[in-house]
């Protein structure tokens, strides 16, 4: 089977950090993927994994472990605009295709 | 110049309808995608397209019939529209293989009454 569990709402203060958990299991994995969907925007592209470790881009990392099926998301020095769902998403072993997650919801408050 | 663009941004319909929703991408990507965001945000894909021929239909309705004229294209048309048909509807493409990150299209908010 395939689920990809996060956090349904954050609420983090600005200039702070927050960090935003997605679990997994899935029955192949090419991947991992995080989205960023503003509210009535398309989602659009953060951060990929698919080995071990941190990945660091800008204020934005992103953690794989693959034996725990699990990531994370770190925003750093948030701002008003870092409010948004935050989307992740499996690349499935067989097909390619991407599972998303719920999502997060992330309010970033003054 | 938009990457990914679909038509139209909205779209309200009454019951029993057919529709019809355009996709386009000029990033030379040959996979693309049809992907449903209901009200609760889940994004769940529907379809997915390699250089015109289907590889991906997660168990969608009949009654919708995605069409791929060429690799740049993708249009999708529902049949006899519900009310459960209400939600945003993504185009997506990307390059075929691993770490295939999509780009997506601005959304398409069906509105079925």
């Amino acid at each position: 089977g395939q689920n990809i569990d996060q956090p349904t709402e954050m609420t983090a203060t600005e200039g702070a950090i927050v960090q935003i958990n997605c679990t997994y299991q899935t029955s192949g994995f090419n991947g991992l993927f995080w989205y960023q969907q503003h509210a009535g925007e398309a989602p659009t592209f953060l951060s990929y994994n698919v080995l071990d470790g941190l990945e660091e881009k800008g204020r934005f990392s992103s953690f794989l472990s693959r034996s725990k099926g699990y990531s994370y998301l770190l925003l750093k020095e948030l701002q008003m605009k870092d409010s948004a769902s935050y989307l992740c998403a499996v690349q499935d072993g067989a097909t390619n295709k991407l599972i998303f997650g719920t999502g997060t919801l992330l309010a970033v408050q003054p | 110049d938009t990457a990914v663009s679909q038509t139209p941004k909205y779209l309200v319909t009454q019951m029993g309808n057919d529709k019809s929703i355009k996709c386009e991408q000029n990033l030379g990507h040959d996979t693309m995608y049809w992907y449903k965001q209901d009200s609760k945000k889940f994004l769940k894909i529907m379809f997915s397209y390699n250089n015109k021929e289907l590889i991906i239909n997660e168990t969608v309705p009949n009654r919708f019939s995605p069409k791929s004229p060429d690799k740049a294209h993708l249009n999708l048309h529902i049949n006899s529209l519900e009310l459960g048909d209400s939600a945003v509807y993504f185009c997506a493409s990307s390059f075929a293989g691993r770490r295939t990150e999509a780009f997506f299209g601005q959304g398409t908010r069906l509105t079925v009454v």
